[in-house]
């Protein structure tokens, strides 16, 4: 079984779209993250949500809408798309009182053109 | 907030050879420094740790060292292999909500 799944795994959308990339995990942990990896492979944290609530919102633009319907889940909606928003988008968990290892999913590839 | 760096960016070794890399943070609240290893096109997976407690951890071929008065911590891969071809990222936490923070990854090639 997966532990931490995302979709979808490549995505291409013109500028100017709205897109939804969609993440479960089913390890039991609290914690969920979106990174944004770019072309030069830096990893930077987005938003993370513990137990459905946001306690990290780094500097993203407004067009980017994260939603947390239970702990298992964290979607993330972009609107607007930009070709700067280009780029490997990693889902993650991990148990955050522990503050431990974080899995990650397998990461969508967005592409606007 | 926390800042993570990380040397060198590259790192081409021959088989069989030691890599090192190295990594500085700024908050002495961290506590919990994890790498990660990720394969062209793949996710990033967990490697090693290391937590504030201790100075050394070895895991067969891999050995993570951490200076907490210094705030560095360092990752050596001895007898290197092609497999052991990848990014490489150190990351810390304990600090602002446990996230991890990231360095900007050491791209690693194991020349046969």
């Amino acid at each position: 079984d997966t532990a931490v799944s995302q979709t979808p795994k490549y995505l291409v959308t013109q500028m100017g779209n709205d897109k939804s990339i969609k993440c479960e995990q089913n390890l039991g942990h609290d914690t969920m993250y979106w990174y944004k990896q770019d072309s030069k492979k830096f990893l930077k944290i987005m938003f993370s949500y513990n137990n459905k609530e946001l306690i990290i919102n780094e500097t993203v633009p407004n067009r980017f809408s994260p939603k947390s319907p239970d702990k298992a889940h964290l979607n993330l909606h972009i609107n607007s798309l930009e070709l700067g928003d280009s780029a490997v988008y990693f889902c993650a968990s991990s148990q955050l009182i522990l503050n431990t290892e974080a899995f990650f999913g397998q990461g969508t590839r967005l592409t606007v053109v | 907030g926390e800042n993570v760096e990380q040397h060198p960016s590259t790192l081409s070794v021959q088989e069989g050879d030691s890599a090192v890399i190295k990594c500085t943070y700024s908050d002495s609240a961290s506590n919990y420094f994890p790498w990660y290893k990720q394969e062209l096109g793949k996710r990033p997976q967990l490697i090693i740790d290391i937590r504030s407690n201790v100075g050394e951890k070895k895991d067969q071929r891999i050995a993570v060292t951490l200076n907490k008065t210094a705030k560095h911590f360092s990752l050596h891969i001895t007898e290197t292999q092609p497999e052991d071809s990848a990014v490489y990222f150190c990351a810390a936490s304990g600090a602002a909500g446990n996230k991890l923070t990231f360095g900007g990854g050491t791209r690693v090639l194991v020349k046969p």
